[in-house]
């Protein structure tokens, strides 16, 4: 079956600190993985990932996927209060229009 | 301006009833989408559709359907509520089916 687990569920940093989050999956026939950020609302697109070991960066936020050993990581650096949200991990096999989702990594960035 | 927008954004209702989620995109994408999200904010997709097909997750009960008169517009029909569907859903579309996706604002179902 395939599934999307992120890591850690739930996360506190400080302003100004570097956070990691991670995401791994098992899924037939990868065709790519998507980040999405969930603040109070609907989930807004970050990144999407099709290709090992290339680095997408927007600003503070940084993702890169592993396509061998199956898991991606997103970076943000100099957090900040506005980081706070619940981060997506989404991966979408090769056939239809499937999108897998992970539960979630819920950051608190702490003034 | 709103790109993807839902209609109601909370639904209070009692078990048995029969409701509807309208969803709109101004964005021109051709592929929609239904998800639930559950309490711990888990995201399931539901259903995808674009003109030419619509898939269906198997685990969808029959009760929920999906309704599309134009490209533009997906809604949700649930028949004889029930408590575990409560949760909030959202709407997305995208240009393709295997593009990201632009999400609406959700609907949050409490069932009483």
């Amino acid at each position: 079956e395939d599934k999307v687990v992120q890591s850690p569920l739930s996360l506190v940093v400080h302003e100004g600190d570097t956070v990691t989050l991670n995401c791994s999956y098992e899924v037939t026939n990868f065709r790519s993985l998507l980040w999405y950020k969930q603040e109070k609302k609907a989930p807004t697109f970050l990144f999407m990932l099709t290709s090992s070991g290339i680095e997408k960066k927007s600003g503070r936020l940084s993702s890169i996927l592993d396509k061998k050993e199956l898991f991606s990581i997103l970076n943000i650096t100099a957090t900040q209060t506005g980081d706070s949200a619940v981060y997506l991990c989404a991966v979408q096999p090769n056939t239809g229009n499937q999108f897998y989702f992970g539960t979630g990594t819920s950051l608190t960035v702490i003034p | 301006d709103t790109a993807v927008s839902q209609t109601p954004k909370y639904l209070v209702t009692q078990m048995g009833n029969d409701k509807s989620i309208k969803c709109e995109q101004n964005l021109g994408h051709d592929t929609m989408y239904w998800y639930k999200q559950d309490s711990k904010k888990f995201l399931k997709i539901m259903f995808s559709y674009n003109n030419k097909e619509l898939i269906i997750n198997e685990t969808v009960p029959n009760r929920f359907s999906p309704k599309s008169p134009d490209k533009a517009h997906l809604n949700l029909h649930i028949n004889s509520l029930e408590l575990g569907d409560s949760a909030v859903y959202f709407c997305a579309s995208s240009f393709k089916g295997d593009q990201p996706q632009h999400f609406g604002d959700g609907t949050r179902l409490s069932i009483l």
